[in-house]
């Protein structure tokens, strides 16, 4: 199995932030690296797909890019919505594991 | 509009089995895999595994095979998960999503979770 690395597994951060997450996997793959956001008590929420492509809806600040094992999604300015849990997952090699999250929190 | 619609919460003894489905409306049902995602309390997410509705093949997650099995009735659009003999290491809450295939797969849509508990 592919294991997901996410860092931090916590951060805080102020509203107008710019923050990056990263995600590292346990050996190289190809560019099938996904994002997800997770607010509590809510279904997770497709960010981006294949490491660079933004889901329909989801707002230009959000953008992620990597390649081999390292990964990162980046919020250029943080808004009061962004404030969830964010997971990466790896769709490269069944099982499609998931990194185990990073927790966005207010300042 | 694509939706994925989940049956809702379950209380369950340990040994019992549990069907929870999704129901997928807004789309051709038998050309989009559906995957299941376990979120255990507290925890993050974990990859249980894919079926694809046109012709039931399945992937499971090693972990998880011979615990659960996916099925999926084209007739009235709606994948499954079942159990035989729950656990109470079962308890947590269970999404189905649809899996798209450009780009590598992802889960597009998401159904809103079932939470099962098994406790005696």
């Amino acid at each position: 199995d592919i294991e997901m690395t996410q860092s931090p597994s916590s951060l805080s951060a102020s509203v107008g932030e710019r923050v990056t997450f990263t995600c590292r996997a346990s050996r190289p793959m190809s560019s099938w690296l996904n994002w997800y956001q997770q607010k509590p008590g809510e279904a997770p929420k497709l960010l981006i797909y294949g490491t660079s492509n933004l889901q329909s809806g989801v707002p230009s600040r959000f953008s992620g890019s990597g390649s081999g094992t390292e990964f990162t999604l980046t919020i250029s300015s943080l808004l009061p919505e962004d404030f969830a849990s964010y997971y990466c997952q790896q769709t490269y090699s069944p099982p499609h594991t998931f990194g185990q999250g990073t927790k966005l929190e207010i300042k | 509009e694509v939706q994925l619609v989940q049956s809702g919460a379950e209380v369950r003894k340990p040994g019992e089995s549990l069907r929870i489905s999704c129901k997928g409306s807004g789309y051709t049902f038998t050309n989009y895999w559906i995957g299941w995602v376990r979120q255990m309390p507290g925890k993050g997410l974990e990859w249980m595994g894919i079926i694809y509705p046109g012709d039931s093949d399945t992937r499971y997650s090693p972990s998880l095979q011979g615990k659960v099995t996916f099925t999926a009735d084209r007739s009235i659009t709606t994948a499954y998960l079942q159990w035989n003999s729950l656990r109470a290491s079962d308890t947590a809450i269970y999404y189905c999503a649809r899996s798209r295939g450009d780009f590598g797969n992802y889960f597009d849509y998401w159904g809103q979770g079932t939470l099962v508990t098994v406790s005696s």
